[in-house]
């Protein structure tokens, strides 16, 4: 079945540093991806998504693009900030309209 | 605000009990979908329901039902509580094809003891 594997945590990073979180996929088609965010004591929130391959989502500095040949995912952030601190999600929806299929979550802390 | 909401933002409860979580979805989402968040099994999808009728299955245990009402709320119902039930339960409501975006609520937290 269709599947979200995402790097293990925590990852630790001083402020202004560079951030990669890993996410691969396995799915049949042309899987829709997103990066959710969710902050201490909040819900999920979107933070980028791509609907088709080599497309580019991008918010509030983060970066990521669908690579069909890898099933690749990855979130980048050239300089993060100590409000970055957070779990982020990878997720694959086959279609619209059905339902995220999540990866294990990655926590990220930011020090100062 | 995801315009998502869920009710009551905490709960706690025996074993054996049953408890119903609420969800009212974003004005005019007709798709609302429940996920169990737990620490070792991380995001589970568990049930879709779209204007009314059951869409999609994932992981729910025969214990917990869920219903759509006609103004689109749901309801989660989780019966026969176990320890291993303690968890976040999360809906996310949808407008469905062709949106490909789902909005969370901030969860209802169970505490089973």
């Amino acid at each position: 079945g269709d599947s979200v594997t995402q790097m293990e945590g925590p990852v630790t990073l001083s402020e202004e540093a560079f951030l990669t979180i890993n996410c691969t996929y396995t799915a049949t088609g042309y899987p829709s991806l997103f990066w959710y965010v969710q902050y201490p004591g909040e819900g999920l929130q979107l933070l980028l998504k791509a609907t088709k391959a080599d497309d580019k989502g991008s918010n509030k500095g983060f970066e990521a693009t669908y690579r069909k040949e890898t099933t690749s995912f990855h979130l980048e952030k050239g300089s993060v900030q100590v409000s970055d601190s957070a779990v982020y999600f990878c997720a694959l929806m086959r279609q619209a309209g059905t339902a995220l299929i999540f990866g294990k979550g990655t926590t990220l802390s930011v020090s100062s | 605000d995801s315009g998502v909401t869920q009710t009551p933002k905490h709960l706690i409860t025996a074993t054996g009990q049953r408890v119903t979580l609420r969800c009212s979805p974003r004005s005019g989402d007709l798709s609302v979908y429940w996920y169990q968040q737990s620490l070792d099994q991380g995001l589970q999808f568990l049930i879709q329901y779209y204007n009314g009728e059951e869409r999609a299955k994932g992981n729910i245990l025969e214990r917990f039902s869920a219903q759509q009402f006609p103004d689109l709320h749901s309801e989660l119902n989780l019966s026969s509580l176990e320890l291993g039930d303690s968890a976040l339960y999360f809906c996310a409501s949808s407008a469905g094809q062709p949106n490909t975006e789902a909005f969370f609520g901030q969860g209802t937290r169970l505490t089973v003891v």
